[in-house]
């Protein structure tokens, strides 16, 4: 079993809807969550960082970190065409040391216009 | 700011080669990782490099090496290529203000995509 299960999607949402995705994790000892956004043929590019548990909000994007189920969310609202692409969570712990990031296998998201 | 810059994007080579990969971190970043992006694995940890030594290691055979340079450049190389290794290669840079800590903000290059024949 993989440290970090996602949905591979392909999710398929029309325009302005609210848009939800989601991580689990089993390795208890993850402290720092992130959000990657990565369209086809580019690098990953951060979205959102947060630590522990608790909400986070830039713009349209949400993240929520909810460590005593071990799932993480992402949240994005009045979804556009342009936000069509794969999201990855990724997540590391906190032993000092270790700086190397755990990734989800990502989740394909498609915005129809 | 210039982001993290990878050369070359594209990579051809055949089986039994090897590679050389070349990564230019964010202007005052002084860490470098790398990893292996692949539709079968995702994405999957190779190695960190912090002051020119290799600080944290995943789980890859000893045919992945890397190394980096006192300007925070690094480079990764494979050794005798094998099909398995046809896969978007990222390196990442941090900020990193110590040797060891929690991970910072990991910024990615857009990647150098080897297809191995």
């Amino acid at each position: 079993q993989k440290e970090v299960e996602q949905d591979p999607g392909p999710l398929s949402v029309p325009e302005g809807a609210i848009v939800s995705l989601n991580c689990t994790y089993s390795n208890s000892a993850f402290q720092y969550f992130m959000w990657y956004r990565q369209y086809s043929r580019k690098g990953p590019e951060l979205l959102m960082y947060t630590y522990s548990s608790g909400n986070k909000e830039d713009g349209r994007f949400t993240a929520q970190v909810d460590k005593s189920s071990k799932y993480i969310s992402l949240f994005i609202r009045d979804s556009q065409p342009s936000d069509s692409a794969t999201y990855l969570c990724a997540m590391s712990a906190r032993d000092t040391g270790r700086r190397a990031l755990t990734f989800g296998s990502g989740t394909r998201l498609q915005v129809q216009p | 700011k210039a982001g993290v810059t990878q050369t070359p994007r594209y990579l051809i080579k055949t089986r039994g080669q090897q590679v050389t990969l070349s990564c230019s971190p964010i202007s005052g970043h002084r860490s470098v990782s790398w990893y292996q992006q692949t539709p079968g694995q995702g994405l999957q940890f190779l190695f960190e490099y912090f002051s020119e030594t290799q600080r944290n290691k995943g789980n890859f055979p000893g045919r992945f090496s890397g190394r980096q340079f006192s300007n925070s450049r690094s480079e990764m190389n494979v050794s005798t290529l094998e099909l398995g290794d046809s896969a978007l290669y990222l390196c990442a840079s941090s900020l990193a203000p110590r040797a060891s800590g929690p991970t910072d903000t990991q910024y990615f290059g857009p990647g150098t995509r080897l297809t191995v024949l």
